[in-house]
């Protein structure tokens, strides 16, 4: 099983800083990462898939980049709707893993 | 629009069984393979399963293999995932994902979640 470990578990920015969020996987996997956003009490939102590719209607503020086994995700100015809990997730193989998530805080 | 809505979940003893259901609409359903994921309650997502468009394969997670099943009725537009031997750990919302468009295996639309307690 691919272990995905992201880091860090929790970030403290303010409204229109930059936010860089890393995810970690225990073997390569060429570029086969998403990533996810979930605000509370709602279903996790695709926002990035294979490393860079942006989802439909997913603002350019968010990107994606790596390959391999070291990825980033970054959200170049933070909205106030951008505070949620980000999650990345392989697809390089079975059992599909995410990792332990990335909560975005307000400072 | 896509939509994706789950239901069946409720508080279980452990060692019972639970049947969940996902109604899909707003898509062809048969074009897509489609996915269980669930979270423990305050915790991260664990991918649960996936099974092709016709059926003819599935995957499952390490910690449900054998215990649960997932299965589909393209004529109702319809997923299943029947799950036997509950335990504790079980607990958990049990989302229905689909399966992207122009990719595989990243889930660009879910369901709300049902939520499924395991408890004497």
């Amino acid at each position: 099983e691919i272990v995905l470990t992201q880091s860090p578990a929790t970030l403290s920015l303010s409204p229109g800083e930059r936010a860089t969020l890393s995810c970690r996987a225990s073997q390569p996997i060429i570029n086969y990462l998403a990533w996810y956003q979930q605000k509370p009490g709602q279903a996790p939102r695709l926002l990035i898939y294979d490393a860079s590719n942006r989802a439909t209607g997913i603002p350019a503020r968010f990107s994606g980049s790596g390959s391999g086994t070291d990825f980033t995700f970054t959200i170049s100015s933070l909205e106030p709707e951008d505070f949620a809990v980000y999650y990345c997730q392989h697809r390089s193989g079975w059992p599909l893993t995410f990792g332990g998530g990335t909560k975005v805080e307000i400072k | 629009e896509v939509q994706l809505v789950e239901s069946g979940g409720v508080v279980v003893q452990p060692g019972g069984s639970l049947r969940l259901s996902c109604a899909a609409s707003g898509f062809t359903f048969t074009d897509y393979p489609m996915h269980w994921v669930r979270q423990a309650p305050g915790k991260g997502l664990e991918w649960v399963s996936r099974i092709t468009w016709n059926g003819d394969s599935t995957y499952y997670a390490d910690s449900v293999k054998g215990r649960f099943t997932i299965s589909r009725d393209n004529s109702k537009n319809s997923l299943y995932l029947q799950m036997n031997s509950l335990r504790s750990e079980d607990t958990a919302l049990y989302y229905c994902a689909k399966d992207g468009t122009g990719f595989t295996d990243y889930l660009d639309y879910w369901g709300r979640g049902t939520l499924v307690t395991v408890s004497s």
